[in-house]
């Protein structure tokens, strides 16, 4: 089975306007991490927020915010205030503390920002 | 500060040639290291981790290897090229502990012609 879900290969958003993107993972392990990666079309990753198994709040970093529902395994990443430079591909990724080093990765989603 | 390094940033291969990807860390000790291939519009897909010198974990059997010869350098390595290793390589290193996330070289884009 799928570790990380991204159900939505591509988005579209309109500039200001909030967007949704969509991250379910599958694990038995109570002690696991969540992650979430923009990467432009120069191809870098970029490191965006991060929601531990055992936090009782949601992540926030700047305009970017992550929806935990444990229950639900879902991980899903809200952008505010599109911009125009939010256009990219956005991973969700999870390590589970059980399995050591390894992280799993989604198979992204494609974001693109209409002005 | 911490700064990762690979090089070259792109490579065209001829089928059957060897192949060295270098991805260096700066301003830490003892990071866990990690290679990634992605195919064009493709996600990650983890291909060898390391935990310390000469500690390799590979996570798909095929004819890439990777070496660690030394605490910040991480070396990816084939004897004979492929057409499928086609792909951009991301090289990552992180802090060892559960909540810490992975920082991204720039890539190296191999094309194997």
């Amino acid at each position: 089975a799928q570790k990380i879900t991204q159900t939505q290969p591509g988005m579209f958003v309109q500039e200001k306007e909030a967007v949704t993107l969509d991250c379910t993972y599958d694990t038995s392990d109570p002690s696991y991490g969540l992650f979430w990666y923009k990467q432009p079309s120069s191809g870098e990753m970029i490191f965006l927020i991060y929601q531990g198994s055992y936090d009782q709040q949601n992540a926030t970093e700047g305009r970017y915010s992550l929806n935990f529902q444990k229950a639900r395994k879902s991980a899903n990443l809200v952008i505010s205030a599109s911009q125009l430079g939010d256009s990219a591909m956005y991973f969700c990724a999870m390590r589970e503390e059980g399995t050591g080093n390894q992280f799993y990765f989604g198979t992204g989603t494609s974001l693109t920002v209409i002005p | 500060s911490q700064t990762i390094h690979q090089w070259p940033a792109t490579l065209v291969q001829p089928v059957g040639s060897p192949l060295s990807l270098e991805c260096t860390v700066e301003g830490t000790s003892n990071p866990n290291l990690y290679w990634y291939r992605q195919a064009a519009g493709r996600g990650l897909q983890l291909l060898f981790y390391s935990v310390g010198i000469g500690q390799i974990s590979s996570e798909v059997p095929q004819n890439l290897s990777a070496s660690r010869p030394q605490d910040r350098q991480f070396i990816l390595s084939s004897k004979k090229l492929l057409l499928s290793d086609s792909g951009f390589y991301l090289c990552a290193w992180r802090r060892p502990g559960l909540a810490t996330e992975q920082y991204f070289g720039p890539g190296t884009r191999l094309t194997v012609t």
